[in-house]
């Protein structure tokens, strides 16, 4: 199993509805993100939190929410979808600075908004 | 100002040929480190290398190797023996320690396509 799951791995929906994507890690670590990835803009962080009661904003918040349930999972809502949000989107985790500390990523979910 | 800088887009390499995939980046930190990520057209993001901002040696992981160049903040990429599997896009990326915690930035990536 991955370490990083992310669901669901493909949506389709409608301007308008309420989408949720879901992300829980089993590799113990406090840090959680979210970005999304545009075609030629590479990866743009939405939202990331470093424990169970912080949630920060990244550079591309508006029109997205987050919620960490817990410490091995942490999700992303758009409230109103719209298709500008059409994009694949990436949980990710990262350890302590030491030895790299560097993002293990989920497999990804490819939202399309109609 | 870009964090990261990839300025191929695309690249075409010969396969068993070698191949440099260039970075460069933009920081005032002391510490901080580089990452390079593969990813190929199935959409999963690979981590491949690490250097850090400390590391007086070139980090290597068997065909990867990092050509860090601090005083020029340059972070390439360099891929020997070119396989036919290597052709996807790479990311360069940068993690800042801040004290919220770490902030990781990404380049806009570079396409490789390995030519048989």
């Amino acid at each position: 199993d991955a370490d990083v799951t992310q669901t669901p791995r493909n949506r389709i929906t409608k301007t308008g509805k309420r989408i949720m994507l879901e992300c829980s890690q089993t590799k113990g670590h406090d840090r959680m993100y979210w970005y999304r990835q545009d075609p030629g803009l590479g990866l743009r962080l939405i939202y990331y939190s470093f424990d169970v009661k912080d949630i920060n904003k990244g550079e591309i918040s508006d029109g997205y929410s987050v919620s960490r349930q817990a410490q091995a999972k942490f999700s992303l809502s758009l409230e109103s979808a719209i298709p500008n949000q059409t994009a694949l989107y990436f949980c990710a985790t990262s350890g302590r600075p030491t030895m790299g500390g560097e993002l293990f990523f989920g497999e990804g979910s490819r939202l399309t908004v109609l | 100002a870009q964090k990261i800088t990839q300025t191929q887009p695309g690249m075409f390499v010969q396969e068993k040929e070698a191949v440099t995939l260039d970075c460069t980046y933009d920081t005032s930190d002391q510490s901080y480190g580089l990452f390079w990520y593969k990813q190929p057209s199935s959409g999963e993001m690979i981590f491949l290398i690490y250097q850090g901002s400390y590391d007086e040696q070139n980090a290597t992981e068997g065909r990867y190797s990092l050509n860090f160049q601090k005083a020029r903040k340059s972070a390439n990429l360099v891929i020997s023996a070119s396989q036919l599997g290597d052709s996807a896009m790479y990311f360069c990326a940068m993690r800042e320690a801040k004290y919220t915690g770490n902030q990781f930035y990404f380049g806009t990536g570079t396409s490789l396509t390995v030519i048989p």
